[in-house]
């Protein structure tokens, strides 16, 4: 299965809001995750199952959608939060993750 | 709290094998709960799932790297291992071990990584 987000770059200032889009090329149901990847660091689990979001992650993120089309939603953006945010499809093996989203300050 | 740690050579030759270990602390790979997997990423790229495996040694993986990859758990040690056949530059990547939530099948916890370099 295929993963394809876009963009596969943005610009945003603190404080804005933001939305990245993964599409799977057929239907996952809702086994779909998003992680957070900083520069030497590994990826960081945000949300699993398209919008349950993960213990202790702040309730900026949000995420949604089912199928074939997600979103990863950060409201009022802070400085810690760019980063490179991937989307992983669970449904079937091989496992596979979108190409990546990174995010910059303007 | 639950610790992966990778360890292997950082620097492997050409059409060698690339042998790494993730010693798993805080948890039991005897866990029924998780498979545990590997994933690497080549500068500037993306993530690739190269495999993964359970407790009772059932292993499925990428078929892009089928032909020459091998993992292996070992319980008694609290570990498992990635195997990977005649590397080529192309290999050179951070590989992370991680582990691999039933169900949900997401990756809940992640080593820091190791980078493999393949070269003479």
């Amino acid at each position: 299965i295929q993963m394809t987000q876009s963009p596969s770059s943005l610009s945003a200032s603190v404080g804005d809001r933001v939305t990245i889009t993964c599409r799977a090329s057929q239907p996952i149901s809702k086994l779909l995750n998003w992680y957070q990847q900083k520069p030497g660091t590994a990826p960081k689990i945000l949300i699993n199952s398209a919008s349950t979001l993960q213990s202790g992650v702040p309730s900026r993120f949000s995420g949604g959608g089912s199928g074939t089309d997600f979103t990863l939603t950060i409201n009022s953006l802070q400085p810690e939060d760019f980063a490179t945010y991937y989307c992983q499809q669970g449904y079937s093996t091989p496992i596979t993750f979108g190409q990546g989203t990174r995010l910059e300050i303007k | 709290q639950v610790q992966l740690q990778e360890s292997g050579p950082g620097l492997v030759k050409p059409s060698q094998t690339l042998s790494l270990t993730c010693t798993v602390s805080g948890a039991s790979v005897s866990s029924g709960l998780y498979f545990w997997s590997w994933i690497r990423q080549s500068a500037g790229q993306g993530l690739e799932w190269i495999g993964r495996i359970y407790m009772d040694g059932s292993t499925n993986y990428n078929p892009s790297l089928k032909s020459r990859v091998t993992i292996s758990v070992d319980s008694a040690k609290n570990q498992f291992s990635l195997n990977l056949s005649a590397v080529t530059a192309a290999d050179t990547a951070v590989y992370y071990c991680a582990r691999l939530s039933f169900g949900v099948v997401v990756f809940d916890l992640w080593g820091q990584g190791r980078v493999v370099t393949v070269s003479s």
